[in-house]
């Protein structure tokens, strides 16, 4: 599984409310990425990392912010959550093939509600 | 991005092959295909990647056109566990960071 572990793994939440979601990766792993799933849409790329303080955007990026302190951190926070950020978020490393391409470990998931 | 057309939806009958279409003709020479699924309730998980050749493993055979514009994920026998969503994706080997996943293909087995 790559020491991946998702933080926590179901939350409820109000709208309005910040919440912080946390992934954690045990193997100094360099690129990091969340994704957000709902149905219907597959998995949909909302921010990356590609080293501690670097950090881009993917395609719904709008309304969630990431940061990166440590290489075993990266942090998913929605400000102010509202309904349409409810999901299952899934954090992943990508790791380096023997080719030389890079495959990509998820982690289990967390369940956001926002009410 | 380099986009993939899956089918939504597929069934097949357990012990016999499942052959997965993927069609991304507007592949770049530098992009690779990757195959990845998804179990119920669980991330995806890598199944098998391609440049050009066709290639297997213990899970699964990719089968890449000549033109590169299509490919064909294999299932020599499904299984009840390979019940999953399927996804064929389009990495250029020069964007390291970013897998746009697209809404896969559904399989069904059926006992």
């Amino acid at each position: 599984d790559a020491g991946i572990t998702q933080s926590p793994r179901h939350k409820v939440t109000e709208t309005g409310t910040p919440v912080t979601l946390r992934c954690h990766q045990t193997e100094n792993h360099r690129y990091m990425y969340w994704y957000r799933q709902d149905p219907g849409h597959g998995l949909r790329l909302i921010h990356y990392s590609y080293g501690v303080k670097d950090t881009d955007k993917g395609e719904v990026s709008d309304g969630y912010s990431v940061s990166r302190s440590k290489t075993e951190d990266f942090l998913l926070t929605l400000e102010s959550a509202t309904s349409s950020q409810t999901s299952v978020y899934f954090c992943a490393i990508s790791v380096t093939g023997t080719s030389g391409t890079h495959e990509q470990f998820f982690g289990p998931g967390t369940r956001l509600t926002v009410l | 991005d380099a986009k993939t057309t899956q089918p939504n939806s597929m069934e097949s009958n357990e012990e016999e092959p499942v052959h997965l279409p993927c069609n991304h003709s507007t592949i770049s020479g530098t992009d690779y295909i990757h195959w990845y699924r998804q179990l119920p309730s669980q991330g995806p998980e890598y199944v098998i990647h391609g440049l050009t050749s066709n290639v297997n493993n213990r899970m699964a055979s990719l089968a890449i056109a000549e033109d590169r514009k299509s490919s064909t994920l294999i299932l020599h026998r499904a299984t009840l566990r390979d019940a999953a969503v399927y996804y064929c994706i389009l990495r250029d080997v020069g964007e390291t960071y970013k897998y746009i996943f697209g809404t896969g293909t559904r399989l069904k087995v059926l006992a």
